[in-house]
């Protein structure tokens, strides 16, 4: 089993829609939590931090769920410049990030 | 904000070749990491430091060395270039929260 398993996608959502990724990971002693953003060969970038009371940021809204282990991240009212492949990551303490990945979202218009 | 830079964008080289890769950073983080990104296996983890003269292995270290002589900068080093080689190759830091900050990536290839 992977450390952190996204569904690949790819999402494809008409312009305005709502999408909603999830991520599941396997180390419950796991402390930091965040979601990346990726762009067609550039690097990745964070998006937003993963807090246990959840996170919102504007049309994105992330949350963690520490008895099942998973996060997730909601997009609203999508745009086309939200097609990206999003990265779910997982800090276990220190040194150690895993990186999911990822799940490549494609808005239509 | 933080700022990580890399060498170079595009790099080709032949086999054989030893090839340096740099990574400089302003933000006087303590932790720095080698990544190479390939199309369907993700992120792997090459090599890492946590400070001056110090490293790590990561979950693929075969085939390349390290050097951190000064706390900004980070060097990845091919001994001796081969196809299988061929990637993107991403530098980043790491914050006091975890948050990992990425250079613009070098896209290496070998022929």
């Amino acid at each position: 089993r992977k450390e952190v398993e996204q569904d690949p996608g790819p999402f494809n959502v008409p312009e305005g829609a709502t999408v909603a990724f999830n991520c599941t990971y396997s180390n419950s002693a796991s402390q930091s939590f965040f979601w990346y953003r990726q762009d067609c060969r550039k690097e990745p970038k964070l998006l937003m931090s993963v807090y246990s009371s959840g996170n919102e940021d504007g049309r994105f809204t992330a949350q963690l769920n520490r008895a099942s282990q998973y996060i997730s991240l909601l997009i609203r009212d999508s745009k086309l410049s939200d097609s990206a492949t999003y990265l779910c990551v997982v800090n276990t303490g220190g040194f150690k990030t895993i990186f999911g990945a990822g799940t490549r979202l494609f808005v239509k218009a | 904000d933080v700022k990580v830079t890399q060498s170079s964008r595009y790099l080709v080289k032949r086999t054989g070749e030893k090839v340096f890769l740099e990574c400089v950073q302003d933000m006087d983080h303590e932790n720095m990491f080698w990544y190479r990104q390939d199309p369907g296996l993700g992120l792997r983890l090459i090599y890492f430091s946590y400070d001056v003269k110090m490293k790590e292995k990561g979950d693929i270290p075969e085939g390349y060395s390290v050097s951190r002589e000064k706390k900004e900068r980070f060097s990845l080093i091919l001994e001796s270039a081969s196809t299988n080689q061929t990637s993107m190759y991403l530098c980043a830091t790491l914050s006091i929260l975890y948050e990992q900050y990425f250079g613009p990536g070098t896209r290496l290839t070998v022929t």
